[in-house]
């Protein structure tokens, strides 16, 4: 089945820690993007790539880093410098930016910083 | 300010109601997204509309862009516990494409049996 998988679900780490979030998605799809979602805050954009070896700060990309070395993975790096890291993290993709289509999402990883 | 609008905030129904879910913007909107999110889940894509005036159904669940392209409605015939959940929508604010969406607070459904 297609789709896009993110791990772990749950994740700790202590405060001055950089941390990895996982994303692969096994649609071909040219963009993906990273999200966070804060409690009465909606979705706001991280990063996101459009092609492999490319990709461009989104609204809220202090403390963060992202590298796309192949397609079908877009790893997301919360590093010591995010002041408020403890959130729910989604990635998503879409097949192209042409024209609309379809953005999936993943299941999300929530981060907690102790 | 926030560019997507979503009202109401949040919504408890009884079993069997329909109800509508607003999203508004001040810009036109070229591609709107629907989802719905089950809390602490990902996102479950639900429609997507382009075209003013476009509707379109997935089981008991009616989207429609309206002619102006700066409102679309969420429609639930009928509701059920299992439509309970947030329901976000997301645009693009740029014609024949866009780099990234933006996306609504979110309007969080209650159905009681």
């Amino acid at each position: 089945d297609g789709g896009i998988t993110q791990s772990p679900k749950y994740l700790f780490r202590k405060e001055g820690q950089n941390v990895t979030l996982s994303c692969e998605q096994n649609l071909n799809h040219d963009a993906m993007y990273w999200y966070r979602q804060d409690p009465g805050q909606g979705l706001r954009l991280i990063y996101y790539s459009q092609i492999v070896n490319d990709f461009q700060k989104g609204d809220i990309a202090e403390g963060y880093s992202v590298s796309r070395e192949k397609k079908e993975s877009f790893p997301l790096t919360v590093t010591s410098a995010q002041k408020n890291p403890t959130a729910f993290y989604l990635c998503a993709s879409m097949a192209g930016l042409a024209n609309y289509n379809e953005q999936f999402f993943g299941p999300g990883t929530r981060l907690t910083v102790l | 300010s926030q560019e997507l609008e979503q009202s109401p905030q949040s919504l408890i129904v009884q079993e069997g109601k329909n109800l509508t879910i607003n999203c508004t913007s001040s810009k036109t909107l070229y591609g709107l997204y629907w989802y719905k999110q089950k809390y602490g889940e990902g996102l479950i894509f639900l429609m997507m509309l382009q075209k003013g005036g476009e509707e379109k159904s997935h089981e008991k669940i009616t989207a429609k862009l309206d002619e102006k392209k700066q409102q679309s409605s969420l429609h639930i015939t009928a509701s059920q516990p299992s439509h309970a959940g947030i329901y976000l929508c997301g645009a693009g604010l740029e014609a024949g494409g866009s780099e990234k969406l933006v996306f609504g607070k979110g309007t969080k459904l209650t159905v009681n049996p």
